[in-house]
């Protein structure tokens, strides 16, 4: 009974390609977002969503699109991949109002050769 | 805007011995949430613990605890009796609650545990 769930878990490419990464969360949170984890550890936000709704979205390359189908799920989608898209891209869910700690996936190490 | 600042990059400590990891904020906002998580070489974010700007007294959670300063805008981490598992990247975080609770990160600190 997995909290956030995220597959792949590994993704390697090539350049050009278009790839995409799913989350799902069974916590019944209202919230999701992805953030980025570059190789030098960093950690920042790239898009929310409240109830399928876009409430953040920051200063990110046209080519990655986030969907949210419902509630339930958030997924990223990367056109036109490039060698500095390699990074791990986890998953987070929370409960907008109510809850303080947002619930992590276990990330996506996304390597683009 | 936003800012977490953690200037250890890296810290040592013996097993059984405490540690704390530094973390400075930096908001306008009176209103806001201070978060601890922990990231094994195995990669998956562990939250720690947390304190709210308004909370009184520090918060603990286990062997773990945060000493908050709200004048000096300090939050650190302190880790009592440490374990060889405690080894891991140890990341600082902010939330300021007039947003959408957008979680901004500090740099991290790497901490290891020697026996």
């Amino acid at each position: 009974d997995t909290a956030v769930s995220q597959t792949p878990k590994y993704l390697v490419t090539q350049m050009g390609n278009d790839k995409s990464i799913k989350c799902e969360q069974n916590l019944g949170h209202d919230t999701m977002y992805w953030y980025k984890q570059d190789s030098k550890k960093f950690l920042k936000i790239m898009f929310s969503y409240n109830n399928k709704e876009l409430i953040i979205n920051e200063t990110v390359p046209n080519r990655f699109s986030p969907k949210s189908p419902d509630k339930a799920h958030l997924n990223l989608h990367i056109n036109s991949l490039e060698l500095g898209d390699s990074a791990v891209y986890f998953c987070a869910s929370s409960h907008l109002r109510t809850s303080y700690e947002q619930y992590f996936g276990p990330g996506t190490r996304l390597t683009v050769t | 805007a936003q800012k977490i600042t953690q200037t250890q990059p890296g810290m040592f400590v013996q097993e059984k011995e405490a540690v704390t990891l530094d973390c400075t904020y930096d908001t306008s906002d009176q209103s806001y949430g201070l978060f601890w998580y922990k990231q094994p070489s195995s990669g998956e974010m562990i939250f720690l613990i947390y304190q709210g700007s308004y909370d009184e007294q520090n918060a603990t959670e286990g062997r773990y605890s945060l000493n908050f300063q709200k004048a000096r805008k300090s939050a650190n981490l302190v880790i009592s009796a440490s374990q060889l598992g405690d080894s891991a990247m140890y990341f600082c975080a902010m939330r300021e609650y007039t947003g959408f609770q957008k979680l901004v990160f500090g740099t991290g600190t790497r901490l290891l545990v020697s026996p």
